[in-house]
């Protein structure tokens, strides 16, 4: 499975935008990009994927570079409850039984 | 709609004692997934179902641990005998196994083996 590269941790204030990196240099064309967290105590819930142009959704944006070699996770006002473990992944698409391979993830702490 | 449940939330055991955990997944979902997650680290697949047959099972320690999928829905891992290094958080999670498909994760159960 292709490699992701992420700081392990990062902060922000409430209210602020986020910036989450994540660098995918060894991805291939089928890869899909997704980003799941975790908040304390949970499972991992989804929170977006792409695999060339940039995503909204009402969770966030991904922004995806041109070369697909970078990502960034944009969450446009940090609350406290997006206080959690962000995990970039790559995905391989064309099969019916992608799997989902977790590294470290980003700890994001937000303050008040 | 319902998510995905898990069963215990929480066991302790003493080492070389057996434990099960049950997982029932969002309904209609035909993949099943077992990780486990070891406190500081990202989840690790165990092993993965399609319906009732194993797709992916490479990381799962099958001297010691096993799993079903009877029917293709409700599923059980399990650990016979257990190790201080099982200690860990097992996560069940679904899809309907399209390869861009969202996983849905449980809650997970957390196991202490004393």
């Amino acid at each position: 499975d292709a490699k992701t590269t992420q700081p392990n941790s990062m902060e922000s204030n409430e209210e602020e935008p986020v910036h989450l990196p994540c660098n995918h240099s060894t991805i291939s064309g089928t890869d899909y990009i997704h980003w799941y967290r975790q908040l304390p105590s949970q499972g991992p819930e989804y929170v977006i994927h792409g695999l060339t142009s940039n995503v909204n959704n009402r969770m966030a944006s991904l922004a995806i570079a041109e070369d697909r070699k970078s990502s960034t996770l944009i969450l446009h006002r940090a609350t406290l409850r997006d206080a959690a473990v962000y995990y970039c992944i790559l995905k391989t698409g064309g099969t019916s039984y992608g799997k989902l391979t977790f590294g470290q993830g980003t700890i994001l702490t937000v303050h008040p | 709609e319902a998510g995905v449940a898990q069963s215990p939330r929480y066991k302790i055991i003493e080492k070389r004692q057996s434990v099960a955990f049950w997982c029932n997944p969002i309904s209609g979902h035909a993949t099943l997934y077992w990780y486990q997650q070891i406190l500081g680290q990202g989840p690790k697949l165990l092993i993965q179902f399609q319906n009732n047959g194993v797709v992916d099972d490479s990381q799962l320690p099958k001297d010691r641990f096993s799993a079903e999928r009877l029917k293709g829905v409700d599923s059980t891992l399990k650990i016979q005998p257990a190790k201080l290094e099982d200690s860990a958080v097992y996560l069940c999670a679904s899809t309907t196994g399209w390869s861009t498909d969202t996983q849905y994760f449980g809650p997970g159960t957390r196991l202490t083996v004393l």
